[in-house]
Formats: structure tokens, C-alpha cells, sequence
């Protein structure tokens, strides 16, 4: 099956800093690669997503890249704010899964002022 | 407003005592999901429902059962739970399985 790794597990930057945080999975049929973020106490929200016919997406101070050779992708988040600051999970699905989604073990940012 | 309900939040229970966590989705979304949350574990997949009468194992199964019998309600039954199985569980839904999941507010499960 499918096995997602998260790296690194802690993240500290000072604000305004740029926080990059990487993903690799092992199964080469894998084909959707959301991320999540989850605040303190809350539920997890997705923050961007990406499909394996793409190298990389930006949404704003959030972007993310895929590379499908290397089987990795990654979260950067630019200009980072204190709001920032959360566990981030990296997700990965494979075509013809049928709905598995298996996660990373997640990373916590911590942005300081 | 568009949301994903669980009941109940937190729940304390014994070893053996059967439980049920619901959860319903006002969003006429296909996809339905259980994870549960464990600290260095990330969010693991429990079970999974496509459509009404189709469900599907995650990564740990084990001890879990779920029935999807309409579109908007998906509950997690414990028959027989065990302290292994304290946990934080979110339930999720999504209009289809490639997309983005609406989570729940969660259930903090603590079997004793």
C-alpha cells in the first residue's frame, strides 16, 4: 500500500521567514497530493492541492511542487505569519483506490515574532 | 449552513461497551470518511463510503464498523472498544474522493 513520509516533524522560523515542508510516497500510481493544516484544538481544513499532471500550484503565500520522478512534494509557505503557525499534514491518493487517502505524520510550525 | 456534524464531542466509555459516533453531512456529498488522530501518527483512515451502501477499509480497520445507508450519515460503531482504540476521530465528507474533505469538529474518545 501506499506510505507517505513527513519531514521534518518540527518546524521553527522567525516571521516573515520562509517554512518549506517535504512529503515522499511510495506508490508511483499516486495521483492527488492535498495538504491540510490544523490549527490548535480545531478541525484539519485543506490549504492546496495538486494533481499529479502538475509540477506546481500558488495560492497567495502558499505554494506547492511535485516532483513525480522523485516521488515527492512539497509545501512552501512564503512571508510567514504568526497565523501560520499549526500542524500541517501531507496527504497522498492513488487512481483506482477508490477513496484511500493515507497521510503524513504531520509537521508542527511554529512561527515566532 | 454547510457543515459536518459528530456526536458526541468527547466521550469516556469502559472496555466492552458498544458505542456509536454519528456523523451527517448537509452537503449531498458522495464521499464519506473516519480517521482517527494519534499524536506522531498523523490522521489514519478508518473507513470510507463512496455512495450509500458502498463502504471500503482504510489502514486500520480493526475493531470498527461503519453502515452507510442514506447520503448524509455515516456513524462509527465500536462494538466491543478497547483502550487501544482511544483516540481523536474526525469524520469527513467530499462531493467525490479526489477532493477536498470537510472535516467534522472531532470526538475525543477515551476508553477505559
Amino acid at each position: 500500500g501506499e506510505n507517505v513520509e513527513q519531514h521534518p516533524s518540527t518546524l521553527s522560523v522567525q516571521e516573515g521567514d520562509s517554512a518549506v515542508i517535504k512529503c515522499t510516497y511510495s506508490d508511483s500510481a499516486s495521483n492527488y497530493f492535498p495538504w491540510y493544516k490544523q490549527e490548535l484544538g480545531k478541525r484539519p481544513q485543506l490549504i492546496i492541492d495538486i494533481r499529479s499532471n502538475v509540477g506546481e500550484k500558488k495560492d497567495q503565500r502558499i505554494a506547492v511542487t511535485l516532483n513525480k520522478t522523485a516521488k515527492h512534494f512539497s509545501l512552501h509557505i512564503t512571508e510567514t505569519q504568526p497565523e501560520d503557525s499549526a500542524v500541517y499534514f501531507c496527504a497522498a491518493s492513488r487512481a483506482h483506490s477508490w477513496g484511500k487517502l493515507q497521510f503524513g505524520a504531520g509537521t508542527q510550525v511554529v512561527v515566532t515574532p | 449552513e454547510a457543515q459536518v456534524t459528530q456526536n458526541p464531542r468527547y466521550l469516556i466509555t469502559v472496555t466492552g461497551k458498544k458505542l456509536t459516533v454519528t456523523c451527517s453531512q448537509n452537503m449531498n456529498h458522495e464521499y464519506m470518511s473516519w480517521y482517527r488522530q494519534d499524536p506522531g501518527l498523523g490522521l489514519r483512515q478508518i473507513y470510507y463510503s463512496m455512495n450509500v451502501e458502498v463502504t471500503d477499509k482504510g489502514d486500520v480497520p480493526e475493531g470498527y464498523k461503519v453502515s452507510r445507508k442514506e447520503k448524509r450519515n455515516f456513524p462509527l460503531i465500536l462494538e466491543s472498544p478497547s483502550p487501544n482504540q482511544t483516540s481523536l476521530y474526525f469524520c469527513a465528507s467530499s462531493p467525490f474522493s479526489y477532493n477536498e474533505q470537510f472535516f467534522g469538529p472531532g470526538t475525543r474518545l477515551t476508553v477505559l
